[in-house]
């Protein structure tokens, strides 16, 4: 019974392709993240939802689209992919009010652009 | 604008050792502090999480320390086993639940 699931695990793709990562979870869970983990093993956040609602939303290139259907779900859509879209990417959950701010991860979801 | 730093950036220790991890952030206004450890193709586990009025979480083999006022945080893990070798993750928290991150360190405990 997996708790946040990201799908596919791995993704190679040619540039300038259209791609999409889907995440789920079944903790419910009012709010969740994607992160992007560079060469260096840095995450960084990228969008976080609460409630279907975008809270934040860092400086990332608008070739990438959260999308969330309900708040179980948050997939990523990226647009005309590039070499340096290339890393790790993971989708998060949490609610604060119940598990004081513990996010739960997925497995990552390693995308390779050649 | 917040940095997390984790030193050092690997560390390998004989099974059976007592080893202790770093942690330090520029910003003393945190909400909490995390630490996570990352397996290769498997997701960030969370292990301990410390709220910024508390100084110390124990679980199992595992204390986290905080210092808010220096900016520090220490993991400390006792008798290390080789089933400890994974990547260890710190993260500070601000109050929107926004989450810094340092670089993390890889550890081995070697059998």
């Amino acid at each position: 019974d997996t708790a946040v699931s990201q799908t596919p695990k791995y993704l190679v793709t040619q540039m300038g392709n259209d791609k999409s990562i889907k995440c789920e979870q079944n903790l419910g869970h009012d709010t969740m993240y994607w992160y992007k983990q560079d060469s260096k093993k840095f995450l960084k956040i990228m969008f976080s939802y609460n409630n279907k609602e975008l809270i934040i939303n860092e400086t990332v290139p608008n070739r990438f689209s959260p999308k969330s259907p309900d708040k179980a779900h948050l997939n990523l859509h990226i647009n005309s992919l590039e070499l340096g879209d290339s890393a790790v990417y993971f989708c998060a959950s949490s609610h604060p009010g119940l598990t004081k701010n513990i996010q739960y991860f997925g497995a990552g979801t390693r995308l390779s652009v050649l | 604008k917040q940095e997390v730093t984790q030193i050092p950036a690997a560390l390998s220790v004989p099974e059976g050792e007592n080893l202790v991890l770093n942690c330090s952030f520029t910003d003393s206004a945190i909400y909490n502090l995390q630490w996570f450890r990352q397996d290769p193709g498997k997701g960030l586990t969370s292990l301990l999480l410390i709220q910024s009025s508390q100084r110390e979480q124990t679980s199992g083999r595992l204390n986290a320390s905080l210092d808010k006022s220096s900016g520090r945080s220490t993991l400390y893990i006792a008798a290390s086993q080789p089933g400890d070798s994974a990547t260890y993750l710190c993260a500070v928290s601000d109050s929107n639940y926004q989450l810094i991150w340092g670089a993390g360190t890889k550890l081995i405990i070697k059998p």
